[in-house]
């Protein structure tokens, strides 16, 4: 059982927007900044939105983030069939002085 | 450009020890944290350890405390986990990832992975 929660799965069809929901804590989501990861089957996760909603460069705009309280979203606008992969997302808590994943959120592009 | 090659991994039996290491290229090793997280076959990540830049803070999650020990030369641009007493739930790829943020250990913010090294604990 993952300290953040995801939903398992997510899907939508090309051109589509879908969100993916991080549900936590106050010591984690509640007190600091959430981060996302891509990760495309065999390889190593990719951060894909830093610090609640900011994005590395190289990373599309159709990628976006949101935090409030204690909850985080994930959003992909303009589906695309690259973007079938696993979504994670990740925090520091201060309760269990560590970092903590949410379960993963399998992608699938209809 | 910033390169992370971690080696070390293999089978080993429950009960023994490995050391896993992580060269480090391409940035100033020294003035970054840096973690340690896995993954086991089929499932999700899970972070396992971080050493602050300079060595002077570590954490470790529950399942590794007391097992497990990060650890850094920042002189040979190398980053470690010294894993004993392993167990079966231990196996996994184990990747190291550097912070975004010099200075910082702490924030989940991992901009450079290296490829993993699968870590098996089988009799």
């Amino acid at each position: 059982q993952s300290v953040l929660t995801q939903p398992p799965s997510a899907s939508g069809t090309p051109g589509q927007r879908v969100t993916i929901s991080c549900s936590g804590s106050s010591s984690n989501i509640g007190s600091n900044t959430v981060n996302w990861y891509q990760q495309l089957p065999g390889t190593a996760p990719k951060l894909l939105i830093y610090s609640n909603n900011q994005r590395p460069s190289g990373v599309p705009d159709r990628f976006s983030g949101s935090k409030s309280g204690t909850s985080a979203s994930l959003a992909i606008s303009g589906l695309q069939s690259e973007d079938e992969a696993d979504y994670y997302c990740a925090a520091w808590d201060d309760s269990l002085n560590g970092g903590v994943f949410g379960g993963g959120t399998k992608l699938t592009v209809l | 450009q910033v390169q992370l090659v971690e080696s070390g991994g293999g089978v080993v039996q429950p009960g023994r020890s490995l050391r896993l290491s992580c060269a480090a290229s391409g940035f100033t090793f020294s003035s970054y944290g840096m973690h340690w997280v896995r993954q086991a076959p089929g499932k999700g990540l899970e972070w396992v350890a971080v050493i602050s830049y300079d060595g002077s803070n570590k954490y470790y999650a529950d399942s590794v405390k007391g097992r497990f020990t990060i650890s850094r030369d920042n002189s040979k641009n190398t980053l470690y986990l010294q894993m004993n007493s392993l167990r079966a739930e231990d196996t996994a790829v184990y990747y190291c990832a550097k912070i975004l943020t010099p200075g910082t250990f702490t924030p989940q913010q991992f901009d450079y992975w290296g490829q993993g090294t699968l870590v098996t604990v089988s009799s």
